[in-house]
């Protein structure tokens, strides 16, 4: 099975910042990733799909890159609504494994 | 809207069983690949299952294999998720989720997403 490792686990940040999220898989996986939102109680949201493609009325401040190994999710200026946890997914083969998560909360 | 309603989850006794339910409206149904996702409580993701548009590729987590069954019923717009011999692990809210399939090089993504129905295995 490929491995998805993100860091950070969690983040501190204000409103404002520019936040940036890393996705390391433990094979190539060309750009067959995806980025997902969580809040508490919710279910996942589809914010980047095949690396760096924008899902639609997600806000252009969100923005994905990298193919390969390594891929980052960066949030351009963080607004209080973003606040919540990120998930990659690869989907290059079965079984389509998920990053532990990164918690994003205010500082 | 395009929709996915789960149901069917509860409290359930190890070794016991349990059948959920996924409801589709607003987009044809028939066209998709569906899958199971879980999660347990304060942990991560975990995909589960995956089934083709017409039911005929059929996947599952190792850790699911030979315990839980996967279906759907095009002509019900609905997917399944039979579990049997449950186990404390199994405890977690499951999600079932729409799967796109975008452009040439056919990059997927889980686009739609349930909102989830409990299960709990415990005694």
């Amino acid at each position: 099975d490929i491995q998805l490792t993100q860091s950070p686990s969690f983040l501190s940040a204000s409103v404002g910042d520019r936040v940036t999220i890393t996705c390391r898989a433990s094979q190539g996986i060309s750009s067959y990733l995806a980025w997902y939102q969580q809040k508490p109680g919710k279910a996942p949201k589809l914010l980047i799909y095949a690396a760096s493609t924008l899902q639609s009325g997600v806000p252009s401040r969100f923005s994905g890159s990298g193919s390969g190994t390594e891929f980052t999710l960066t949030i351009s200026s963080l607004q209080p609504e973003d606040f919540a946890t990120y998930y990659c997914q690869q989907l290059n083969s079965y079984p389509p494994t998920f990053g532990q998560g990164t918690k994003v909360e205010i500082k | 809207e395009v929709q996915l309603v789960e149901s069917g989850g509860g409290l359930v006794q190890p070794g016991g069983s349990l059948r959920l339910s996924c409801a589709a409206s607003g987009f044809t149904f028939s066209s998709y690949e569906m899958n199971w996702v879980r999660q347990a409580p304060g942990k991560g993701l975990e995909w589960v299952s995956y089934i083709s548009s017409s039911g005929s590729t059929i996947y599952y987590a190792d850790s699911v294999k030979g315990r839980f069954t996967i279906s759907r019923d095009n002509a019900k717009n609905s997917l399944y998720l039979q579990m049997n011999s449950l186990r404390a692990e199994d405890t977690a809210v499951y999600y079932c989720a729409r799967e796109a399939i975008y452009g040439e090089d056919k990059e997927r993504a889980f686009d739609i997403w349930g909102q989830g129905t409990m299960v709990t295995v415990s005694s």
